[in-house]
Parts: structure tokens; C-alpha cells; sequence
């Protein structure tokens, strides 16, 4: 089955460490991308990527490091720089970054600040 | 600056009802989105349009881009409809495959 995976489905952090939340994608897409959900918000882009090796910030990039070094896979770190973390993390893809094209969602991973 | 604003933010009905939700968006779009948010936090993509009318079973989504305005219908509304509901539209001056979501309905129907 093709699809988004995300793990873990829960994650905690301890203060002053950076934690990385996993997207692998077997959709073949081209594009990826990370969202931030907060209570009452809409979500947020924290990074996209358009191609492997390439990467973009969002709205929302300060704190947040990301990698895309396989065409699958666009993991997401947390840094410490990230001073309020806690939120629920979406992973997309599409087929390409354009207009007019489907974005699939991961199932999330929610991150909890110990 | 594109801005999305959804309503009504909470929705709750009797199964069997239609619903109806809706999306205004500030500037001109090529295509509006709408997503399913399932109570685990899962989101589902329900339809992209650009124009006119779109139909999957019971949801309907419809769009007239001159009043910068799309609805989201539901008829025979049932408990497992219980869901956020997304809108999302690119975003202005972005890259062009970027989206900026509404902050969703959130929509719960009683048996």
C-alpha cells in the first residue's frame, strides 16, 4: 500500500534536546512537506522540499532543521532553539510543489515537552 | 497576504441533517482544498476544485471564485461525519504548491 508513515506516534522531549520525528513516503512524490498544528490554529509550514537535496523554510522554520537526502524520506529535527515544541507534527507530500495537486498527510506524530 | 476564514467553528447536528460549511478566502486562487480531520489527528484530502461543483457520495463542494467563497455539504449526515473540517488555498506569492489552511469546523453529529 502506498502511503505516508510518521513515527513515533508519541514523542517527548526533555528540555535542551533535540529530537527528530521521521517521514518516509512510498508515493514516489516529488514534494514533501511539515506542518505544526496547535489547538485552535489552522497548520502551519514549518519546511517544504521541491526535490531531494533541496529544501525551503516556511512560515515557521526557527528551531526546526530538516534533511532530504532520499526522495522518501524528510525527517524533521527539533532543536533546542525551539522554545515551545509542544504541538502535533504533519507530515505531506505531492506529486510536485505546484498548484492544483493532492497533498497526502502522514498520521502525525504528537511531541509532549517533559 | 491570502487569509482563510471557515465557519461556523463548531457544528454539532442530528444525524440525517445537512450541513453545510463555509470558506472565504481574501485574494484571487487557482484551486481550494478541502480536508478531513479524523479525531486521531489523521487528515484525509476530500477535494480539490477550481470551479463550479464537486461530488464524492454524500459531500458536495461547491466554488465561485468571483465572491471568494466555497461550501462544504454533507446530506444524510451520520456520526461517522464527526470530523474537523480543513479549508486550505495557496498561498499568495509563495511557492506555488504551498497551502495556508483555515483553522477547520469542527463538526460533531449525534445519533
Amino acid at each position: 500500500d502506498g502511503g505516508i508513515t510518521q513515527s513515533p506516534k508519541y514523542l517527548f522531549r526533555k528540555e535542551g534536546q533535540n529530537v527528530t520525528l521521521s517521514c518516509e513516503q512510498n508515493l514516489n512524490h516529488d514534494a514533501m512537506y511539515w506542518y505544526r498544528q496547535d489547538p485552535g490554529q489552522g497548520l502551519r509550514l514549518i519546511y517544504y522540499s521541491q526535490i531531494v537535496n533541496d529544501f525551503q523554510k516556511g512560515d515557521i522554520a526557527e528551531g526546526y532543521s530538516v534533511s532530504r537526502e532520499k526522495k522518501e524520506s524528510f525527517p524533521l529535527t527539533v532543536t533546542s532553539a525551539q522554545k515551545n515544541p509542544t504541538a502535533f507534527y504533519l507530515c505531506a507530500s505531492s506529486r510536485m510543489n505546484v498548484v492544483a495537486e493532492t497533498q497526502y498527510f502522514g498520521p502525525g506524530t504528537r511531541l509532549l515537552v517533559l | 497576504k491570502n487569509e482563510v476564514e471557515q465557519s461556523p467553528q463548531n457544528l454539532t447536528a442530528q444525524e440525517g441533517e445537512f450541513i453545510t460549511i463555509n470558506c472565504s478566502y481574501s485574494v484571487g486562487i487557482s484551486a481550494l482544498h478541502w480536508l478531513q480531520q479524523h479525531p486521531g489527528g489523521g487528515i484525509v484530502s476530500l477535494f480539490m476544485l477550481s470551479s463550479g461543483k464537486k461530488k464524492h457520495g454524500r459531500l458536495i463542494a461547491t466554488i465561485n471564485i468571483q465572491e471568494k467563497h466555497s461550501s462544504l455539504h454533507i446530506t444524510a449526515s451520520h456520526p461517522r461525519d464527526s470530523a474537523v473540517y480543513i479549508c486550505a488555498v495557496p498561498i499568495e506569492g509563495g511557492s506555488q504548491g504551498n497551502l495556508i489552511f483555515g483553522k477547520g469546523t469542527k463538526l460533531s453529529v449525534k445519533p
